[in-house]
């Protein structure tokens, strides 16, 4: 497809569980981003990577995240030992090129449900 | 860092009526980029339009416009003449020179009713 896709679109783990979730960006895109949202926190900005490197991981919320991207496209994020409040809508983006003031497209989401 | 005010949480218009959403903005950076996006019913944002911070020009797309005024670090957006698909959450977002994304405000819920 021609759009920033995501998978898995919904997700219901339990607390405690390990759960990855995928990002395929538009084609060509070198610059991948995560978001989260959620009713409490709005949209926050978690990682974001140029090419396979992540400049900075300090917008993670704590050390159960972690993110890699590999071949400069698809991305995971994985969130480690699931607790409640991780539940939200985890927002993929890519644009053409970093830096993360150029347009960026986002995919439809995965929806995490902590149980 | 960044930090992005959309004072308005809900609006709600009868058709055709115009209407504005506000967005006011606080950075330090010198340079920096605006952004509007739309996220309808299905959930997906959808980007509507991006200006720098040399750039004042106000910009017309068809029924939408912007109006960007660095005096009062606002960018408002307003849809002229307003339809009932045009109902959706609408967030303002700035991004400065570092790796740190897009800042997003807290998003306007826009009821266009028939």
């Amino acid at each position: 497809g021609a759009g920033v896709s995501q998978s898995p679109s919904n997700k219901v783990t339990e607390k405690g569980k390990d759960v990855e979730l995928r990002c395929d960006p538009i084609s060509g895109h070198t610059a991948l981003y995560w978001y989260r949202q959620s009713l409490g926190q709005g949209l926050e900005f978690l990682i974001y990577f140029q090419g396979n490197s992540a400049p900075d991981k300090s917008g993670l919320p704590s050390d159960r995240f972690s993110a890699e991207r590999t071949g400069g496209s698809v991305s995971t994020l994985t969130i480690q030992r699931t607790q409640q409040e991780d539940s939200a809508v985890y927002l993929c983006a890519s644009s053409s090129s970093g830096p993360p003031w150029e347009t960026q497209y986002f995919g439809p989401g995965t929806r995490l449900l902590v149980l | 860092a960044q930090k992005v005010t959309q004072a308005q949480t809900e609006i709600s218009v009868v058709e055709k009526e115009d209407v504005t959403l506000d967005c006011v903005y606080e950075t330090r950076d010198t340079t920096y980029y605006l952004f509007w996006y739309k996220q309808p019913p299905s959930g997906e944002l959808v980007f509507l339009i991006r200006r720098n911070s040399f750039d004042e020009q106000n910009e017309i797309s068809g029924r939408y416009s912007w109006n960007f005024q660095k005096s009062t670090s606002s960018f408002n957006f307003t849809i002229t003449a307003s339809q009932v698909v045009d109902s959706a959450v609408y967030f303002c977002a700035c991004s400065g020179g570092g790796a740190d994304g897009l800042t997003f405000g807290k998003g306007t819920h826009l009821i266009i009713q028939p």
